[in-house]
């Protein structure tokens, strides 16, 4: 059966500092990967999707970055934190191959920004 | 383009009434809808979803929906709430056949759901 790991689970990091969430599938190969965060009161907002190696597609600008050096691993980056980085960042993924399929979620990674 | 509303950002129910939790969307095509619960802390999971045929789906944990085309809804219902349905509940939509983000979900803000003893 599939999997998908997010690491960590939480994350306090100082305004200015680096990021990197990292997220993983098993079972499955030439998965679509998504990276969503979520802030209070505000839903689930998509940040990157990638349906390849090497393929990022980026929905909102920002002072993120995601990289897909491996079919399975997906990696959500920052230069620089901002205040308002600060949320629940949540990894999905789903089949590849076939359209309207559903997500599958990660656990999520609460980061604080201090 | 497709969108969903959920209405009601909090819905609060007793112990062992009907769950309603309800879904308007808009989509220019046939769409493909879902439901996920969330528990505190923890990502989401999916319920149930409709793609095709039957109208009414069963999904985990008792709950069901079901597709009215004429009302563009897919309301979450459960005839008999248990604290352990306490969560938020997000209700998503995507269109197969459309060109461009493939497989992308569009979610509702979502709705907290609040069982009573």
């Amino acid at each position: 059966s599939q999997t998908i790991h997010q690491w960590p689970a939480t994350l306090v990091q100082p305004v200015g500092s680096p990021l990197s969430l990292e997220c993983t599938v098993e079972g499955t190969s030439n998965p679509n990967l998504y990276w969503y965060r979520q802030a209070a009161g505000r839903g689930l907002q998509l940040l990157f999707y990638s349906v390849g190696i090497g393929q990022i597609s980026s929905e909102v600008p920002q002072n993120l970055s995601a990289s897909r050096p491996q079919d399975r691993q997906f990696i959500l980056s920052s230069k620089k934190l901002l205040l308002s980085d600060s949320g629940f960042y949540l990894c999905a993924w789903s089949v590849g191959t076939l359209k309207g399929q559903p997500q599958h979620f990660g656990d999520g990674t609460r980061l604080s920004i201090l | 383009a497709q969108s969903v509303t959920q209405l009601g950002s909090h819905v609060s129910v007793s112990e062992g009434a009907l769950v309603l939790l309800r879904c308007n969307y808009s989509s220019s095509v046939p769409p493909y809808l879902f439901w996920y619960v969330q528990y505190p802390n923890q990502g989401l999971q999916l319920l149930l979803k409709y793609t095709t045929g039957a109208t009414l789906v069963k999904g985990i944990n008792g709950f069901e929906a079901e597709f009215k085309k004429s009302e563009t809804s897919f309301h979450l219902t459960k005839p008999s709430a248990h604290m352990s349905d306490a969560a938020e509940y997000f209700c998503a939509v995507t269109a197969p056949n459309y060109g461009g983000s493939q497989g992308n979900l569009i979610f509702g803000k979502g709705t907290k759901l609040s069982v009573k003893p």
